[in-house]
């Protein structure tokens, strides 16, 4: 098991662009959740999802959007792209069915906007 | 509001010196909490959670709700050690929960 795995590692993107970022969670998990984590911070919670639905939500703009699949793999979309949200982007998964409250992130996709 | 504040980004101490990485925290009810670790090149991972009451690589953390702490302790650091430290909760549980965390404190242990 590779554990939570996330892709693109790395994305440059310029102002106004919209970007998509992936996630598949560690085998036998099935609720994903998303991380901002800016530079010297620690992660800020975006959303998290669970059976193809999005039950809790962060502080952070309708500019940030979600999907689950059937899966459980999950994608993180953000539209008109700010200098702002440059970051590293983390996944975390974690079962409804076993220890709700442990969660494995993934390495993280790095988003540098210009 | 629900807030984790780690007062010290950076804490240096020799091998052999005891360490303590503070943690405050703000919630309202009773507050699940834990301490990941990211050490060099690695993810984010899981230490230990308040709610097991365990030690993890001689690391230990006591709930103070008196004093809404959560400290994560070791008696002897060691250069392994050498690690970022983020404290962290968790805010709800039924319907999903989200994960609040501190800013991290950058643990250097000196040989």
């Amino acid at each position: 098991d590779a554990g939570v795995t996330q892709s693109p590692t790395h994305l440059i993107k310029t102002r106004g662009q919209q970007v998509t970022l992936r996630c598949s969670p560690k085998s036998g998990h099935d609720t994903v959740s998303w991380y901002q984590q800016a530079l010297g911070q620690g992660p800020q919670f975006i959303f998290q999802y669970y059976e193809e639905e999005e039950r809790q939500r962060g502080n952070f703009p309708d500019r940030f959007s979600g999907h689950q699949f059937p899966n459980y793999s999950s994608e993180l979309n953000v539209n008109a792209l700010l200098l702002g949200d440059s970051a590293l982007y983390l996944c975390a998964s974690s079962s409804e069915q076993g220890a709700v409250d442990e969660q494995f992130f993934g390495p993280g996709t790095r988003l540098t906007v210009l | 509001a629900q807030r984790v504040t780690q007062p010290e980004k950076l804490l240096s101490v020799f091998k052999g010196a005891p360490v303590e990485l503070k943690c405050n925290y703000s919630y309202s009810g009773s507050p699940e909490l834990f301490w990941y670790v990211q050490y060099s090149r690695q993810r984010l991972q899981l230490l230990l959670r308040h709610i097991s009451r365990e030690s993890i690589k001689g690391f230990t953390a006591d709930l103070n709700k008196g004093e809404t702490s959560f400290h994560l302790k070791k008696p002897f650091a060691q250069e392994e050690d050498s690690a970022m430290y983020y404290c962290a909760l968790n805010d709800g549980y039924t319907g999903g929960f989200k994960t609040i965390f501190g800013a991290g404190t950058r643990l250097f242990v000196k040989a």
